[in-house]
Order: C-alpha cells, then sequence, then structure tokens
C-alpha cells in the first residue's frame, strides 16, 4: 500500500497570501488530522477530520481552516498567512477514530517570507 | 489539558549501549494510551511504541521498552542495544480514549549514536 502523500512537500509564501496544502491518506483509512512542528512550539495538533466531519480542532485562529473529501483526501489552508505560520504541516492518517497508530506523512514545508 | 514534557532536549549513547528517554504526563482522565514516536532526519514520523494506560504490563517492541507508572504519570523509553539507524527525535504523546485521534505531544528528545 501507498503511504501518506503530501503535496506539496516544499512551498515559498509570501506574507499576507493565502496558501492549500493536501494529504492523501492510506487507501481505506478515513481519519485524518494535520499538525504543525516548529522549532519553538513542537507539534500541535490543527484539526482532524473523519468521514468528511471535522471531529477535533486544535488551539489555532479561524485563519486556519480544512476539509476532507468523499475519498477521505484532505485540505488544509491558511489564510492571510504570517510569518509565524512558517512551519513543517504533518498530516497523520488512520483507519477510523481511536485507532492506535496513526501513519504519517512526509509533510509540506512552508516558508513565509 | 494534557500536557506531555521531556525534560532532556538531547541525548546521546554509545552504539550497542542502553539508553533511556523521560516522559512525564498532566491529565485527569484515566482511560488514556502512551506512545513513543520517532522522526529520523528528513524522514516520515514512525511509532515506536504504545502503552493503554489500563494495562500494568509495561509495552515491549524487541529493544524498545518503556516503564509506565501510572500513579507518578511517567512514561519512559529505554533502547538497548542501540544502532546507528537509532539516531533521530523522539517524541512522546499523549491521547484521550473516546477522544477521536488527537495526540498531544512532547517537545522532543534528539538522540545521537556514536560509534
Amino acid at each position: 500500500k501507498a503511504g501518506v502523500t503530501q503535496t506539496p512537500r516544499y512551498l515559498i509564501k509570501t506574507r499576507g497570501q493565502q496558501v492549500t496544502l493536501s494529504c492523501s491518506p492510506i487507501s481505506g483509512h478515513r481519519s485524518v488530522s494535520w499538525y504543525q512542528q516548529t522549532p519553538g512550539q513542537g507539534l500541535q495538533f490543527l484539526f482532524e477530520y473523519f468521514s468528511e466531519t471535522q471531529k477535533n480542532k486544535g488551539n489555532f485562529p479561524g485563519r486556519f481552516s480544512g476539509r476532507q473529501f468523499s475519498n477521505s483526501r484532505s485540505e488544509m489552508n491558511v489564510s492571510t498567512l504570517e510569518l509565524g505560520d512558517s512551519a513543517l504541516y504533518l498530516c497523520a492518517s488512520s483507519p477510523r477514530q481511536g485507532f492506535d497508530e496513526q501513519y504519517f506523512g512526509p509533510g509540506t514545508r512552508l516558508t513565509v517570507t | 489539558a494534557q500536557t506531555v514534557t521531556q525534560s532532556q532536549p538531547e541525548m546521546s549513547v554509545q552504539e550497542a549501549e542502553t539508553v533511556t528517554l523521560s516522559c512525564t504526563y498532566d491529565t485527569s482522565e484515566s482511560d488514556y494510551y502512551l506512545f513513543w514516536y520517532k522522526q529520523p532526519p528528513s524522514r516520515q514520523m514512525i511509532l515506536v511504541i504504545r502503552q493503554e494506560a489500563y494495562k500494568q504490563q509495561n509495552a515491549t517492541e524487541n529493544r524498545f521498552s518503556v516503564n509506565f507508572q501510572k500513579a507518578a504519570k511517567s512514561f519512559s523509553l529505554k533502547i538497548s542495544d542501540s544502532q546507528l539507524g537509532d539516531a533521530a527525535m523522539y517524541f512522546c504523546a499523549y491521547r484521550r480514549n473516546n477522544a477521536g485521534n488527537m495526540l498531544t505531544f512532547g517537545g522532543g528528545t534528539r538522540l545521537m549514536v556514536k560509534p
């Protein structure tokens, strides 16, 4: 089975722009979670989707949003980018909620200038 | 809110030796899961080992084992016979049961393995 894929892998944006990141989970996985990883704040949970519904949301401003499609692929969007949004954005999938293991993708490295 | 603390930002170990990484957590829940994840340089994060809070027996996966002290809210990872490929960032993580897949991570420990 193919692993979790994230596109693009690298992205450079300018402050004030918006960005959309994509995550394709492992085939058959219906739960997708997003995390932000920065040197200062570490790994922080953004949100979780299951069967196209947001199930959990982390403590991030409304500029961060996401969605999940019927094929379980997920996108996250960040509007009005700030320098502090520069981070590695990780996506993780699992077959269902409460599953023992989550499978992480390679991440999208976003740089905001 | 749950918090996870890893007090060792960096650790080093000689190849073939044993090393223990520390993790403490704070929660008012009684039903939860604890995990250790490994993130090698420029590679994907992978699960090393998991522990269900209701199980008293410590989890073991080959050279990796945990020391789970529920009352003390401590969850350390022991790596035996360390190998060069064990060099990575290690993250301790907490997940409340029946609350989806949301993980709360510690700050991480960078493990260096000396040949």
